[in-house]
């Protein structure tokens, strides 16, 4: 049991770019979510599924995209990568995300230059 | 939205010192999380306390749901304990946690 898994650890990208940050669970749970934590403050959220085929807009989903086609996978995408985008992006899940303890997987660091 | 404030944001400690950690809520919950972040940044679930009290090891944690006020205890502190520790709460209505800002501990030997 893995738990949340996220690739890559570390990516560096060039403003205009675009890319896809994966996480997966095998927990078989419903919800997942992004976050980004900028230096210094806590996580933000992104966006977040609460089952497949059902993805909703967090506090700051600008310049984001995400899809959820099966449960195990929620992959981010950036569409136009910006300076301001350079975070460190977490990837979350839990069984049902009402009331339940959330899990983190291990961080992607962006930078954009 | 749900506000979230932590106070200290820093604390100093000596190894072997206890410490309290506060959260402050605007709004009620349905879930209550305690993480420590280490150094490295990965995120370590401590608690999932909604309400009550909840103890491991060295370190206990109590929630007041009706005044809105979470507490972490930190006992016998060691150096491995340093690292930020930020609470996060499920605002009634929403499925996602807001964190607040952290509280930065550093334990020195």
């Amino acid at each position: 049991n893995a738990g949340v898994t996220q690739t890559p650890k570390f990516q560096v990208l060039k403003t205009g770019q675009s890319m896809t940050l994966q996480c997966a669970q095998d927990m078989n749970h419903e919800y997942m979510s992004w976050y980004r934590q900028d230096p210094g403050m806590g996580l933000r959220l992104i966006h977040y599924s609460v089952g497949a085929g059902i993805t909703d807009q967090g506090e700051v989903p600008n310049g984001y995209n995400v899809s959820r086609s099966t449960t195990e996978d929620f992959p981010l995408r950036l569409l136009s990568a910006a300076p301001s985008q350079t975070s460190v992006y977490f990837c979350a899940s839990s069984p049902f995300g009402g009331a339940d303890e959330q899990y983190f997987g291990p961080g992607t660091r962006l930078t954009v230059t | 939205g749900i506000q979230v404030e932590q106070s200290p944001p820093d604390l100093i400690l000596q190894e072997g010192a206890n410490s309290t950690l506060r959260c402050n809520f605007s709004d009620s919950v349905n879930n209550l999380q305690w993480f420590h972040q280490n150094p490295w940044g990965q995120l370590i679930n401590l608690f999932y306390i909604p309400s009550g009290t909840k103890q491991n090891g060295r370190l206990s944690a109590t929630t007041v749901a009706t005044e809105r006020y979470s507490l972490l205890y930190i006992s016998s502190s060691q150096t491995t304990d340093s690292g930020v520790y930020f609470c996060a709460v499920e605002g009634r209505g929403r499925r996602a946690l807001t964190f607040g800002s952290g509280t930065r501990l550093q334990v020195q030997p």
